[in-house]
């Protein structure tokens, strides 16, 4: 069974472009989160989307948005990119919105320059 | 606001050495308690996890003992390999969402044959 997938793996974009990220789940998931973790730190909690509604979000700012389609899958939008924005962007999935474990994707790496 | 401590790095072992990460959290209800491990270009994977209170959590040689009195959950393996070297997260997970599942800033080891 294939694993938690995203796409693309690395990306390089200019400041002021937007990057659409996306995710497919584990097969039968219904949650997917997203994580931003910046070189040498840990994750940081971006969103959670569980049955296509938003159930977490985190301390970013309105220029990231994310949405899930009814086949599960999720995307994450980052707006009016900032070099601060470079980062390993990382998608998890669980059964539901209150599983205490999580499946993560390989990630994609975005390079802002 | 909940937090995890956690050993910085990075530590630098010799093949065979013991290993211990020291992790501790607030401990403000009761979390589930994981260890994730990132090998170099890859995302997270679940390492280990512990529900309750004198829970051990194992997988792959590593070990870590739920301890409520201390609020700790420390990573020991007794002897490393080079395909240990990787970095190593603890996470608390405080439940209702992800969003509460929060992440150490990592460990990074090195082991050397």
């Amino acid at each position: 069974d294939a694993g938690v997938t995203q796409s693309p793996t690395h990306l390089i974009k200019t400041r002021g472009q937007h990057v659409t990220l996306r995710c497919s789940p584990i097969s039968g998931h219904k949650s997917v989160s997203w994580y931003q973790q910046v070189l040498g730190q840990g994750p940081q909690f971006i969103f959670q989307y569980y049955e296509k509604e938003e159930r977490g979000r985190g301390n970013f700012p309105d220029r990231f948005s994310a949405r899930q389609f009814p086949n599960y899958s999720s995307e994450l939008n980052v707006n009016a990119l900032l070099l601060g924005d470079s980062a390993l962007y990382l998608c998890a999935s669980s059964w539901t919105d209150r599983d205490t474990e999580a499946f993560f994707g390989q990630g994609t790496r975005l390079t802002v320059v | 606001g909940n937090s995890v401590t956690q050993m910085e790095g990075p530590v630098t072992l010799s093949e065979e050495a013991f290993l211990t990460i020291n992790c501790t959290y607030t401990a403000t209800g009761y979390p589930s308690l994981f260890w994730y491990v990132q090998y170099p270009g890859e995302g997270l994977q679940l390492l280990l996890k512990a529900t309750k209170a004198d829970d051990k959590g194992s997988n792959k040689g590593f070990e870590a003992t739920y301890r409520k009195e201390t609020t700790s959950f420390h990573l020991e393996k007794g002897s490393v390999q080079v395909s240990d070297s990787a970095v190593y997260f603890c996470a608390p997970d405080y439940g209702g969402s992800q969003g509460n599942l929060i992440f150490g800033k990592g460990t990074k080891l090195s082991v050397k044959p």
